[in-house]
């Protein structure tokens, strides 16, 4: 299996844009999670789905933030319109009985 | 009583000795309990995992000593070398019948000395 794969690796935006993140789990995984890694606040977890619904979206920073996942092997993590404090490396990861798998990030940029 | 504690911050270790991570929790639900390495411009990968039934797991130089009625876990890396150097973060979460959501520390850095 070729692990979690994420799109893009890197994004440099303007205040405003849109953003998109994409997310392929591992086929076969029931969970999906998304997270949010920074300097000051470390691993922070935004939102996960079980069996594509989303379970849990008490840590998505605000409604600019928003995540779908219309099947089993992809979703997306939205940011409308984006600002320089969400300049960060945003994870996926995915799991099947409690070991979680992580992608290899998208760092995010917001100028 | 979602939070895992772990400590210290970073360590810094000579190649060949023993390094050291400490994490503690307070929720008992907790059932689960892995260990992540992260290097930089990486995502973090599983290394090591435990469950509360067995005390110890070992895999090759990593090891995970549980402490359940202290609450405590660790990650030990015997004989240090210096492509061990990453941020390491404990975790923890209900497997069974839960969200398999985990509580992740907030990681150690651990730099190791050639």
């Amino acid at each position: 299996d070729a692990g979690v794969i994420q799109s893009p690796r890197h994004e440099v935006t303007e205040m405003g844009q849109e953003v998109t993140l994409r997310c392929k789990p591992i086929s076969g995984h029931d969970y999906l999670f998304w997270y949010r890694q920074t300097m000051m606040r470390g691993l922070e977890l935004l939102i996960y789905f079980n069996n594509n619904v989303p379970i849990d979206d008490s840590g998505m920073p605000e409604d600019r933030f928003s995540a779908k996942m219309p099947n089993a092997s992809f979703s997306t993590l939205k940011i409308q319109p984006s600002e320089p404090r969400d300049s960060a490396v945003y994870f996926c990861a995915s799991s099947f009985g409690g070991s979680q798998y992580f992608g290899p990030g998208t760092r995010l940029l917001v100028l | 009583q979602q939070q895992v504690k772990q400590s210290p911050q970073s360590l810094i270790v000579q190649k060949g000795g023993i390094s050291i991570i400490n994490c503690a929790y307070e929720n008992t639900a907790f059932d689960y309990f892995p260990w992540y390495q992260q290097f930089p411009g990486k995502g973090p990968a599983l290394l090591i995992a435990i469950r509360p039934d067995v005390s110890e797991k070992k895999e090759g130089r990593f090891t995970i000593s549980f402490n359940k009625s202290a609450k405590q876990f660790s990650l030990h890396i015997m004989d240090s070398q210096p492509g061990d150097s990453a941020t390491y973060f404990c975790a923890a979460s209900i497997s069974q019948g839960g969200s398999e959501k985990l509580v992740f520390g907030k990681g150690t850095k651990l730099t190791v000395n050639p």
